[in-house]
């Protein structure tokens, strides 16, 4: 099915570890997007990527890093995980006439 | 600074009444508009947009929303709200020449059977 394919569903790190969080659409939208969710502050922008080679910083970049592999693919990294980041990640893509997003992906930072 | 808000953090209607959520915006221009939906443990699904054009604008699942310049809104409405809407809503903008979304901190929305 079409749509953006977010990996894992679900993880829990130690304070102090690295992962990465991947997505992938298959929509060839130009522009994708990585959000965090937390309960009582919406959806708060951490990084995007207007077009294949660029990345900008949203709202809140501190602490992640991320890499535009190729038009389809849009990772994003935690090079040390820290308890503030535990959150509802969401992926999303856009061709400027609003976003499809994954289904997220939960993180527990302990 | 731009920003958009929603001002009912939690709404509460009966199946079968008619619902509005509130959508405010600060924008010198006209954004585009948007609302979507997340149902729980879900991601969010878009319910409708607006551009430009038509100031009421239909959507999935029998919604609409009415874009008013003047009070720089964008409330979304249901006739007759079914059970099956109790999620959590969000306005959205996308501000002319940007790439960047701002998203409303959301509305929850319960229904009562």
């Amino acid at each position: 099915n079409a749509g953006v394919t977010q990996t894992p569903k679900f993880q829990v790190l130690k304070t102090g570890q690295s992962m990465t969080l991947q997505c992938a659409q298959d929509m060839n939208h130009n522009s994708m997007y990585w959000y965090r969710q937390d309960p009582g502050m919406g959806l708060r922008l951490i990084y995007y990527s207007a077009s294949e080679g660029t990345t900008d910083k949203g709202e809140v970049p501190n602490g992640y890093n991320v890499s535009r592999l190729n038009k389809r693919e849009f990772s994003l990294r935690l090079e040390s995980a820290a308890p503030s980041q535990t959150s509802v990640y969401f992926c999303a893509s856009s061709e400027g006439a609003g976003y499809t997003f994954g289904s997220g992906t939960r993180l527990t930072v302990v | 600074a731009q920003s958009v808000t929603q001002p009912d953090i939690h709404i509460t209607v009966s199946e079968g009444a008619s619902l509005e959520l509130r959508c405010n915006y600060s924008y010198g221009a006209t954004p585009y508009l948007f609302w979507y939906v997340q149902s729980p443990g879900q991601g969010l699904q878009l319910l409708l947009k607006y551009f430009s054009g038509d100031t009421l604008v239909q959507g999935i699942k029998g919604f609409e929303a009415e874009f008013k310049r003047s009070q720089s809104s964008f409330n979304l409405r249901k006739p007759s709200v079914h059970w099956s809407d109790a999620a959590e809503y969000f306005c959205a903008v996308l501000p002319s020449g940007t790439y960047k979304y701002i998203f409303g901190t959301g509305t929850r929305l319960k229904v009562l059977a």
